[in-house]
């Protein structure tokens, strides 16, 4: 069945320092990819999304690319802020298209000063 | 913007209680949702509903049921709480967005059965 992997956390940086978040896929069909970021005591936030192979999906200052070939939508930022502490789930769309979306474990992110 | 709105925020129940999460949405989205957040456990679907009169199971049902009162409207019951029910609940609408059903989460209602 569809299913999404994401790399253990938590992850912790200082802050300007390079982020990556992997993310993997198995799914049926062409799914549509999403990264959702929880902020404390929150609900989830669509931080970005893509909805084919090749996509660029970006928002401030976090970017990521479909890969149909590796079955990644790996989340990257060149320079992360204290602000940017949250939990980072990736998602992908059931092929139902009943707008379900099944989610990867996420990935809590701790930046430092 | 209220987007959607979950009540209540918290509650503490004792094993074989009742109760009711309600969820609204003001976005007149067609399709709604619950999920719980378990840690390391990501989000799992309890129910959905595509639209107003119908709803269906997701991965993790059991012990629960839904109902959908009107288009803005969600709830989900708890009809015998047990403590494997606590966790975190979130309801989430979805709507069409540059070609994607995105959606929208309310800020959760943490759950503990003791």
């Amino acid at each position: 069945g569809n299913s999404v992997t994401q790399m253990e956390g938590p992850v912790t940086l200082s802050e300007e320092a390079f982020l990556t978040i992997n993310c993997t896929y198995t799914a049926t069909g062409y799914p549509s990819l999403f990264w959702y970021v929880q902020y404390p005591g929150e609900g989830l936030q669509l931080l970005l999304k893509a909805t084919k192979a090749d996509d660029k999906g970006s928002n401030k200052g976090f970017e990521a690319t479909y890969r149909k070939e590796t079955t990644s939508f790996h989340l990257e930022k060149g320079s992360v802020q204290v602000s940017d502490s949250a939990v980072y789930f990736c998602a992908l769309s059931d092929p139902s298209n009943t707008g379900k979306l099944i989610f990867g474990q996420g990935t809590t992110l701790q930046v430092k000063p | 913007n209220a987007g959607v709105t979950q009540t209540p925020k918290f509650q503490v129940l004792k094993t074989g209680q009742s109760m009711t999460l309600q969820c609204a949405q003001d976005m007149n989205h067609n399709s709604m949702y619950w999920y719980r957040q378990d840690p390391g456990m990501g989000l799992r679907l309890i129910y959905y509903s595509a639209s107003e009169g119908t709803t269906d199971k997701g991965e993790v049902p059991n012990g629960y049921n839904v109902s959908r009162l009107n288009k803005r409207e969600f709830s989900l019951r708890l009809e015998s709480a047990a403590p494997s029910q606590t966790s975190v609940y979130f309801c989430a609408s979805s709507g069409k967005n540059s070609g994607a059903n995105v959606l929208t989460f309310g800020a959760g209602s943490r759950l503990t059965v003791l």
